[in-house]
């Protein structure tokens, strides 16, 4: 299967503690996104690259929120001094320069104690 | 600002019974429209689009058509079936050149035998 992969898909974590979650794209895929879905609502943007730049990041991505993706392929969005309110579904997508279709990835599920 | 306003589910329906799920939207400029599904335990998946006015996605069964003028993009099947439960989301994208997705809410069809 070569669609988007997340890991982990499961973290549970106590307050305060740093957490980092990874995303592969499809490959060959120059965009990658980052998603928070709660329960009950459609997924929130909270940044998106193209290849290693950030372009863009949400005004729900404070400054605890990191995302990296160093060589233009995989992505990392890091979490410090988790809060309870950071508990959700951190979904990652990616698509080809020019298309608007997006692939999402599975998810991590973030439970923070 | 841009918004995405769907039917509240959840929507109980019969085997083979229509499906209506209507979703409007704001949104500068001329933007992308997508419908994303996600069945129970699974992640979010295409499930059609349409790019510009009039055009009509279809998949599945279902479809769905650029409503530009009402801006709208409401979802319908004729003949529904249980494996078709899930919740729907509606998406346009918001404009600009990259395609950032903004979802609406959701909603759950429930379909029983």
């Amino acid at each position: 299967d070569t669609g988007v992969s997340q890991d982990p898909r499961h973290k549970i974590t106590k307050r305060g503690q740093n957490v980092t979650f990874r995303c592969d794209p499809i490959s060959e895929h120059n965009r990658l996104y980052w998603y928070r879905q709660t329960l009950g609502q459609g997924p929130e943007f909270l940044t998106y690259f193209q290849n290693e730049a950030q372009l863009e990041k949400s005004r729900l991505l404070s400054d605890r929120f990191s995302a990296e993706r160093p060589k233009g392929s995989f992505s990392t969005l890091e979490i410090q001094r988790t809060e309870q309110g950071d508990s959700a579904m951190y979904l990652c997508a990616s698509s080809l320069l020019g298309l608007d279709e997006q692939f999402f990835g599975p998810g991590t599920r973030l439970t923070v104690l | 600002g841009n918004s995405v306003t769907q039917m509240e589910g959840p929507v109980t329906l019969s085997e083979e019974a229509f499906l209506t799920i209507n979703c409007t939207y704001t949104a500068t400029g001329y933007p992308s429209l997508f419908w994303y599904v996600q069945y129970p335990g699974e992640g979010l998946q295409l499930l059609l689009k349409a790019t510009k006015a009039d055009d009509k996605g279809s998949n599945k069964g279902f479809e769905a058509t650029y409503r530009k003028e009402t801006t709208s993009f409401h979802l319908e099947k004729g003949s529904v079936q249980v494996s078709d439960s899930a919740v729907y989301f509606c998406a346009p994208t918001k404009g600009g050149s990259w395609g950032k997705l903004q979802f609406g809410a959701g909603t759950q069809v429930v379909v029983t035998p």
